[in-house]
């Protein structure tokens, strides 16, 4: 079946302007999370939904950081005016419930220039 | 704060040799453990988890070994073949913080032919 998709793939942008990561979890999966990676680094947890609670935000750098899930599928991470230090691979995944394995996407390399 | 790391950065591997992956974790209230790899340009991928409450556990040509008492995983690849060179990354949960994953900086294995 499909896995974890994840667009764009590759998104360079300007210092300050806002940009839309969209990531669509495996049908079915209740549990989404959205991590970063930046270059050669380990992933770092930013936000995470799961099914109707409220996110857990924890791992949000900062108030440029924002996510939605809509109708418990699609989730959109939106990073406004954004930096440089901002640049780094952005990887979305989702697991079948909150206690399950984590199956990731491809990522979204974001450039900002 | 909770911390995940890695002893070596780099491995290289003769082919049909095995290969052992070491992580270090912090937290002693961990209860959950996974080992992903990931290949250049694509998300990770999961490899094998355990869980608190074990300090072994096999799937194919993998092992994961956990020692509790010294806060000490490892990925143990038998006969390691030129499709295993990508980067490992060594994953804890403690599940009272909630289902977010936190991962260490990753070890680069490169297999030899």
């Amino acid at each position: 079946g499909a896995g974890v998709s994840q667009s764009p793939s590759n998104k360079v942008t300007e210092k300050g302007k806002d940009v839309e990561l969209r990531c669509d979890p495996i049908s079915g999966h209740t549990a989404l999370y959205w991590y970063r990676q930046s270059l050669g680094q380990g992933l770092e947890f930013l936000i995470y939904f799961q099914g109707n609670s409220a996110p857990d935000k924890s791992g949000l750098p900062s108030d440029r950081f924002s996510a939605e899930r809509t109708g418990g599928s699609v989730s959109t991470l939106t990073i406004q005016r954004t930096q440089q230090e901002d640049s780094a691979v952005y990887l979305c995944a989702s697991s079948l419930a909150s206690d399950n394995e984590q199956f990731f996407g491809p990522g979204t390399r974001l450039t900002v220039l | 704060g909770e911390s995940v790391g890695l002893h070596l950065p780099t491995l290289s591997v003769q082919e049909g040799d095995n290969s052992i992956i070491n992580c270090a974790y912090s937290n002693s209230a961990s209860d959950y453990f996974i080992w992903y790899k990931q290949e250049s340009g694509k998300g990770p991928q999961f490899i094998i988890d355990i869980r608190s409450n074990m300090d072994k556990r096999q799937g194919q040509r993998v092992t994961v070994l956990l020692n509790k008492t010294v806060k000490h995983l490892s990925l143990q690849i038998a006969a390691t073949q030129p499709g295993d060179s990508a980067v490992y990354f060594c994953a804890e949960r403690f599940k009272a913080a909630g289902n977010k994953l936190t991962f260490g900086g990753g070890t680069r294995v490169l297999v030899k032919p």
